[in-house]
């Protein structure tokens, strides 16, 4: 399976800065990565579609000016979360999904703490 | 509009004990359907993978069905240890848009 890199694994940051996630595929071009967060105790709710080279698609709900997503190579995929406050607080789990198999492999995810 | 539910939401058993984990699906248009590992504050380990038209896959210990038409998969784990305390995740990819729709997980605790 491909192998996922996502940095930094955990983030501890003051109310109203940014915080930027990086997702790298290591070992493939993935033109297509996904962003997901994850509450405690619930499932993981998918935020935004990244297409290399083409704006992401973002979920219903997901705001795409707080959560900005930039896919600027074939291995890198980056998530900003801007002006972070506590209720943005949450676990971010980035994936690539391989085009023939349809099937997404896993970063480690980043837990991010606003104070 | 699918949804994944996973029963238990939490299960404690003894080691040694033989296991199942439940998860259904309301829309049975599927592609494929995982069953992950996540440890505490930890990302995701895909633990088995079963096409729509497969009925089961196995790996070790653990052993996952498919009942497309009934909406259901199960894990089995055999022999359960206490380095399988984790909480396991279901997924749905649609056909629709190859989209993962997830459970919410069964957290399991095995007791030594």
């Amino acid at each position: 399976g491909a192998v996922v890199s996502q940095h930094p694994s955990w983030v501890i940051c003051k109310s109203g800065t940014s915080v930027k996630i990086e997702c790298r595929s290591l070992d493939f071009q993935a033109t297509t990565m996904f962003w997901y967060r994850q509450f405690p105790k619930q499932s993981l709710m998918l935020m935004a579609t990244s297409n290399e080279g083409s704006k992401a698609t973002y979920e219903q709900g997901v705001e795409k000016d707080k959560f900005l997503i930039n896919h600027a190579s074939l291995t890198l995929s980056t998530l900003t979360v801007t002006s972070a406050h506590p209720e943005d607080s949450s676990f971010y789990i980035c994936s690539v999904r391989t085009g023939g198999l349809y099937i997404q492999y896993f970063g480690a995810g980043t837990r991010l703490s606003v104070l | 509009k699918q949804e994944v539910t996973q029963i238990p939401a939490a299960l404690s058993v003894p080691e040694g004990e033989n296991l199942v984990l439940n998860c259904s699906f309301t829309d049975s248009a599927i592609y494929n359907l995982q069953w992950f590992r996540q440890d505490p504050g930890k990302g995701l380990t895909s633990l088995l993978l079963i096409q729509s038209s497969q009925r089961e896959q196995t790996s070790g210990r653990l052993n996952a069905s498919l009942d497309k038409s009934s909406g259901r998969s199960t894990l089995y784990i055999a022999a359960s240890q206490p380095g399988d305390s984790a909480t396991y995740l279901c997924a749905v990819t649609m056909d629709s848009n190859y989209q993962l729709i997830w459970g919410a997980g069964t957290k399991l605790i095995i007791k030594p």
